[in-house]
């Protein structure tokens, strides 16, 4: 059964300071990985996306990167912001059935920076 | 996420009523998603449609839902005789569909329909 595994579940860090989320995957056959950034009640926005071949891809101060060999990737968030308060979703991409290409979602770290 | 419109933002539905979520793509996609996503839960996939097709819909219960791309107009996905379980948020993402030679397929997410049932 594909599966994604995000830590820490929640996270609170000061502002300015840096801090890396986790993301395990069990998805197979692997196609791309991606970050999302899920404001409160709005809709996910993508961060990152990455395929097998690579293994960072920055974004202004987020980096991600990905290790296919243990299924991990992180995300690294540098100088952290007030407005970097919202959950952060790992999504795994398998390759489905015609060609589809069929996500998994893990549940998100949630992620508080105070002032 | 530009681009994506989703319609209503929230709706409040009985039990037993039908609702109907609309999804309108970023133009010049031809590609959907639905997910559905609980409090305090991950977004689960539900259906994955291409115009006029239902591409893979395993993560949509068999009985009462149903979605739909038609040629011309958003995607429908429409939930019949609605219980309290049912209450959640509902997310459309479009996508270009596969680009040539690239193995992925970036999804630009809606602001969602969050359905409470009463």
């Amino acid at each position: 059964k594909n599966q994604v595994e995000q830590s820490p579940q929640s996270l609170i860090i000061l502002e300015g300071k840096n801090c890396t989320l986790q993301c395990n995957y069990t998805v197979s056959p692997f196609s791309n990985l991606r970050w999302y950034k899920q404001d409160t009640g709005r809709g996910p926005v993508s961060l990152t996306i990455m395929t097998f071949s690579e293994n960072t891809k920055s974004n202004g101060r987020y980096t991600a990167t990905l290790d296919a060999d243990t299924k991990q990737s992180s995300l690294h968030i540098t100088a952290s912001q007030l407005s970097d308060s919202a959950s952060y979703i790992c999504v795994v991409s398998a390759i489905g059935s015609g060609g589809s290409y069929i996500p998994t979602f893990g549940r998100g770290t949630s992620l508080i920076v105070h002032p | 996420n530009a681009g994506v419109m989703q319609n209503p933002r929230h709706l409040v539905r009985r039990r037993g009523q039908e609702a109907r979520l609309r999804c309108s793509p970023v133009k010049g996609h031809s590609h959907v998603y639905w997910y559905r996503q609980l409090p305090e839960e991950g977004l689960k996939f539900m259906v994955y449609l291409q115009k006029e097709n239902i591409i893979d819909e395993s993560g949509m219960p068999k009985e009462r839902f149903s979605a739909e791309f038609p040629k011309e107009g958003p995607s429908i996905l429409r939930i019949q005789q609605v219980v309290r379980g049912d209450s959640a948020a509902y997310f459309c993402a479009s996508s270009p569909g596969l680009k040539a030679g690239l193995f992925y397929n970036e999804q630009f997410f809606g602001p969602g329909t969050r359905l409470t049932v009463l």
